[in-house]
């Protein structure tokens, strides 16, 4: 079974700056899918961006970029530029055989 | 957001209640998803369906039971709610064209018994 560990339960960033998330995983399989899902306050989950695990260039998306490490079993999310609307729950996710194993999450919160 | 859709947003009910929980979406996905989130916790997959007629158990056992019969709708079923079951509920769905299987979710069911 695969196991999914974001270790930060709560982070804070001031608007403008960078922050960067940490999730490692556990799991033998060889080919996968990664996630970083995005939970706001009270709105529905979205996907902020996804790696596969047998391309070995980090996926970006605009000011969200991936550092993969699979050897390391290591994915970890950047947010560059932080905006108030980044403040959300946080979801590492780990995709074999399309059913998703989540991490616990973490809280982000963007101050002023 | 996706075209995927709850039903109630909200439900507080009393113990030894039957409810049906709603789910469906508009884009033609094969596979749907129930899901099932503590407060500030992760999600945990209680049941799938990769089509019609096709049902299956996820990782965390529930009492509740499901049925496709449609490909857009996908209920969720508690025969007799228990103080146990207060949750938040999450439904999602996915194409298997999709090289990523991304999965698309609802807004969740916020339920509570009492």
């Amino acid at each position: 079974a695969q196991t999914v560990t974001q270790s930060q339960p709560e982070m804070s960033v001031q608007e403008a700056e960078t922050v960067t998330l940490s999730c490692t995983y556990d799991t033998s399989e060889n080919n996968y899918y990664l996630f970083w899902y995005k939970q706001p306050p009270s709105r529905q989950m979205i996907l902020v961006i996804r790696q596969e695990a047998y391309k070995q260039q980090n996926a970006t998306e605009n000011r969200f970029s991936v550092n993969f490490q699979k050897a390391a079993k290591s994915f970890s999310l950047k947010i560059s530029d932080s905006q108030l609307g980044d403040t959300a729950m946080y979801f590492c996710a780990f995709m074999k055989a399309s059913k998703l194993t989540f991490g616990t999450g973490t809280r982000l919160q963007v101050t002023l | 957001e996706a075209d995927i859709y709850q039903t109630p947003r909200y439900l507080v009910i009393g113990t030894g209640k039957k409810i049906t929980l709603e789910c469906s979406q508009t884009m033609g996905h094969d596979k749907m998803y129930w899901y099932q989130q503590d407060p500030g916790m992760e999600l945990h997959l209680i049941h799938y369906s990769y089509g019609v007629n096709s049902t299956e158990k996820g990782d965390l056992s529930s009492e509740s039971t499901v049925s496709r019969i449609r490909t857009e709708h996908f209920p969720l079923t508690l025969e007799s709610a228990r103080p146990s079951h207060t949750s938040q509920y999450l439904c999602a769905s996915s194409y298997r064209g999709s090289s990523y299987n991304e999965q698309f979710f609802g807004p969740g069911t916020r339920l509570t018994v009492l």
